[in-house]
């Protein structure tokens, strides 16, 4: 079972928004910065947005992260099919441990 | 270019050990902390430890499943981290990226390597 809570899966049409939830605690997202990953079918995983709601150079402005307490949201705007991934919130956690979500699949239907 | 490749993963027998390897190019090695994160087929991401650099005293920090069997060091020298796996178990059959946290300030993984799959079987 994983520290941080994510729903196990998303979906939602081209064009439309779309969010994803990561619950943590007082020792991971309430004292530190999370971090976003998107990993395609088949390839390691790739930073998506880091320290909350930075874009890495390269990652389109339709993806978006906010944090508020011990949770945080992915939000992507305009879905495209190319889109459709699992998709992991990630946190250091005070006690010496990086800690991942369990992974959201999102499904562009 | 930068990359990072990860190598010697294979199958080995329960109680067995097995040492990967990920070579850095394209970048100063030396400056970052390098992580090990796996993934089990069909599960999601686990983190599984991490080395600082020179400059921090190349302080390693482990996951509790691993710790007292893994060991993760660096050879700034050859660009090259390693992660030595110990007393293996079946449930460490994954496979193993190697990842880079370049900002010193803020926790995160800005580059991956294509993995390496390690499956401990009898």
């Amino acid at each position: 079972q994983s520290v941080l809570t994510q729903p196990p899966s998303a979906s939602g049409t081209p064009g439309q928004r779309v969010t994803i939830s990561c619950s943590g605690g007082s020792s991971n997202i309430g004292s530190n910065t999370v971090n976003w990953y998107q990993q395609l079918p088949g390839t390691a995983p790739k930073l998506l947005i880091y320290s909350n709601n930075q874009r890495p150079s390269g990652v389109p402005d339709r993806f978006s992260g906010s944090k508020s307490g011990t949770s945080a949201s992915l939000a992507i705007n305009g879905l495209q099919s190319e889109d459709e991934a699992d998709y992991y919130c990630a946190a250091w956690d005070d006690s010496l441990n990086g800690v991942f979500g369990g992974g959201t699949k999102l499904t562009v239907l | 270019e930068v990359q990072l490749v990860e190598s010697g993963g294979g199958l080995v027998q329960p109680g067995g050990s097995l040492k990967l390897s990920c070579a850095a190019s394209g970048f100063i090695f030396s400056g970052s902390a390098m992580h090990w994160v796996r993934q089990a087929s069909g599960k999601g991401l686990e983190w599984v430890g991490r080395i600082k650099s020179k400059t921090n005293s190349y302080a390693t920090a482990y996951a509790a499943s691993v710790k007292g069997r893994f060991t993760i060091s660096r050879d700034d020298s050859k660009n090259t981290a390693y992660l030595q796996m110990n007393s293996l178990k079946t449930e460490d059959t994954a496979v193993y990226y190697c990842t880079r946290r370049s900002n010193p300030t803020y926790w995160f993984f800005d580059l991956w390597g294509r993995g390496t799959l390690v499956t401990v079987s009898s």
